[in-house]
């Protein structure tokens, strides 16, 4: 069975990062790219970046370029995103999902939840 | 970056109704366009991608239509596991993205 589970998620004041990360099992994580993808409280799904499965190819979003680093360990079957210079916007529920190609995420966690508040 | 615009906002079902849910690019995605269900609390689920090809564990009265700019999503016949938020995206270009959603709701 397929499992994501993130993890990292909380509460930091504004400028502050937080690395969160995606434990994978169930599959061969090092053969799928993979994404993070959020939701802020009551709206709709923004995706945040992408990521190959041999992280020749890396995307990010504009509203989080130059803040946010997506990585992989495919030894640890595990994706991170690093989150710097936090702001309140960036306020939402992060999932990790696997793409069963490219763009189109077939298996998602639960996710964990970024608060950017004072 | 390519916009997605779905409607309605809401759609109001009696179970057993039809619903017709639209999606609308900015630009042509071509066939590169998923459609995802979201219930309340839980992550999305992938629904249909390629446009027309339903994901793993959804039943033939989810189809999905279209190519270019329109898209459609219909449930021929509503069952109460049915009420969800829906989602298109496109994934023709980077940024992928996603329409503002359609709520499903009971009549």
């Amino acid at each position: 069975e397929v499992q994501l589970v993130e993890s990292g998620g909380g509460l930091v004041q504004p400028g502050g990062s937080l690395r969160l990360s995606c434990a994978a099992s169930g599959f061969t994580f090092s053969s799928y790219s993979m994404n993070w993808v959020r939701q802020a409280p009551g709206k709709g799904l923004e995706w945040v970046s992408y990521i190959s499965s041999g992280s020749s190819t890396i995307y990010y979003a504009d509203s989080v370029k130059g803040r946010f680093t997506i990585s992989r360990d495919n030894a640890k079957n595990s994706l991170y995103l690093q989150m710097n210079s936090l702001r309140a916007e960036d306020t939402a529920v992060y999932y990790c999902a696997r793409d069963l190609v490219r763009g189109i995420p077939d298996y998602w966690g639960q996710g964990t939840l970024v608060t950017v508040s004072s | 970056e390519i916009v997605m615009t779905q409607s309605p906002a809401t759609l109001s079902v009696s179970p057993g109704e039809r619903a017709t849910l639209s999606c609308r690019a900015s630009q042509s995605v071509s066939s590169n366009l998923a459609w995802y269900q979201q219930k309340p609390g839980q992550a999305p689920r992938l629904l249909i991608y390629g446009a027309s090809t339903r994901a793993t564990g959804f039943p033939v009265r989810f189809s999905g239509s279209g190519s270019g700019t329109e898209f459609t999503l219909t449930i021929s016949s509503l069952q109460s596991e049915d009420f969800a938020v829906y989602y298109c995206q496109q994934y023709n270009s980077w940024p992928w993205t996603f329409g503002q959603g359609t709520k499903v709701e009971i009549k």
